[in-house]
Parts: C-alpha cells; structure tokens; sequence
C-alpha cells in the first residue's frame, strides 16, 4: 500500500529566510501525482504545488519549489523569503495516476519567527 | 475561496445523534470527496463520488453514509454519533484530467458532546 510520511512534525523558519519541508513516499508505481497543501489556522486547505511524477522538471510557484527525487521516493517543498502568512500546517499528498484516493502525511507545522 | 462550499460551519449535538453534512463542488467539477481530519491528525479519505455513483471508498464506519445527488451537490450522514466522531470534516471536488487536484471546501466543525 501507498503510504506518505513527514517526518518533522514541526519545523521554525526566520521571517525572509528558506525552509525546506520534507516527504517520501511507498510506492511501486511509476506513473503519479504529488502535491503540497496548505492548512492556515482558518483550517482553509489550499494546494501550493504540484508535481507530476513522468515530469523531471521541479514545479515551481513563485516562492515555492519542490525538490522532486523519483528514485529515491522523496518530495521536498523549499519556502524561499519565508513570510508570516506562510505559517500554516503543510501536508504531503500522492495520487496513483487513474485512481481517485488522495494520500495525506500527516503534516509539518510550520512556524514562521518575526 | 475554492468554490467548493460546505454547510453547515459549525455543529454541536449530543452522541447518539445523527447529523447531515453538506457539500456543493465547484461549478463543472463532477467529483465530490470527502475527508475527516481529527484533532492534529492527517486527513483520513473516507469516500468519493463521481457524477453521482460511489467510486472510491476509504476509511469510512458503517454508521456513516453518503450520497450525491443529480445537481451534483453531496452530503455526508453521520449517525449514532460517538465522542470520537468529533472532527472537521472537508469536502474536496475535482474535475478529472491530466490537470486533476483537488479543491477544498472550508470545512464543517462537528462537536459531540
């Protein structure tokens, strides 16, 4: 089974400095999706980034990137010029292509030092 | 906003009880999911629907149920509710396609006392 870990459960970043969130994933497939989610405390859940994984190029969204490692089954977003608004819990997510289940980690909060 | 939309926010009853969530997708999105996420807890899939016929079930307890409807709107039942059935639960639609993600609606808080 297809199983999504986040091993740092919390995670600090200084105001306009980078962070580095990480991922990795169990799966015997090759075709699949990945994403990043936001969870502000409004509780809102809002996608930040998508990566398909037949792609080689690391997706990028303004000051969000990932750092897509097939082989080594890891999917890791970097916050660059950290913002207070950027505090939230991020979730990883995976999608086996031609599937409908959506794999969640179980998060990393994020906390963003002024 | 998403375009996804939940009703109600907030809900408080008592255990034992059943209670109706509900959920419209974004306009053209023909898939309607839905998530629990207890208290720091990941999001746990429960069930999918598409264009009205379940497609995908998950984690769900046999006391819960869910339907969509015709209009594509979708509700989740909650019944003999349990003090652990205490979560937020999110509504997510998708429309299908090499672009696929999901759209989160903002959530319904479910208290039982």
């Amino acid at each position: 089974a297809q199983t999504v870990t986040q091993s740092q459960p919390e995670m600090s970043v200084q105001e306009a400095e980078t962070v580095t969130l990480s991922c990795t994933y169990d799966t015997s497939e090759s075709d699949y999706y990945l994403f990043w989610y936001k969870q502000p405390p409004s509780r809102q859940m809002i996608l930040v980034i998508r990566q398909e994984a037949y792609k080689q190029q690391n997706a990028t969204e303004n000051r969000f990137s990932v750092n897509f490692q097939k082989a080594a089954k890891s999917f890791s977003l970097k916050i660059s010029d950290s913002q207070l608004g950027d505090a939230a819990m991020y979730f990883c997510a995976y999608r086996r292509s031609g599937t409908y289940k959506y794999i969640f980690g179980t998060g990393t909060r994020l906390k963003v030092l002024a | 906003d998403s375009g996804v939309t939940q009703t109600p926010k907030h809900l408080i009853t008592a255990t034992g009880q059943r209670v109706t969530l509900r959920c419209s997708p974004r306009s053209g999105d023909l898939s309607v999911y839905w998530y629990q996420q207890s208290l720091d807890q990941g999001l746990q899939f429960l069930i999918q629907y598409y264009n009205g016929e379940e497609r995908a079930k998950g984690n769900i307890l046999e006391r819960f149920s869910a339907q969509q409807f015709p209009d594509l709107h979708s509700e989740l039942n909650l019944s003999s509710l349990e003090l652990g059935d205490s979560a937020l639960y999110f509504c997510a639609s998708s429309v299908e396609g090499v672009d696929e993600k999901l759209f989160f609606g903002s959530g319904t808080q479910l208290s039982v006392l």
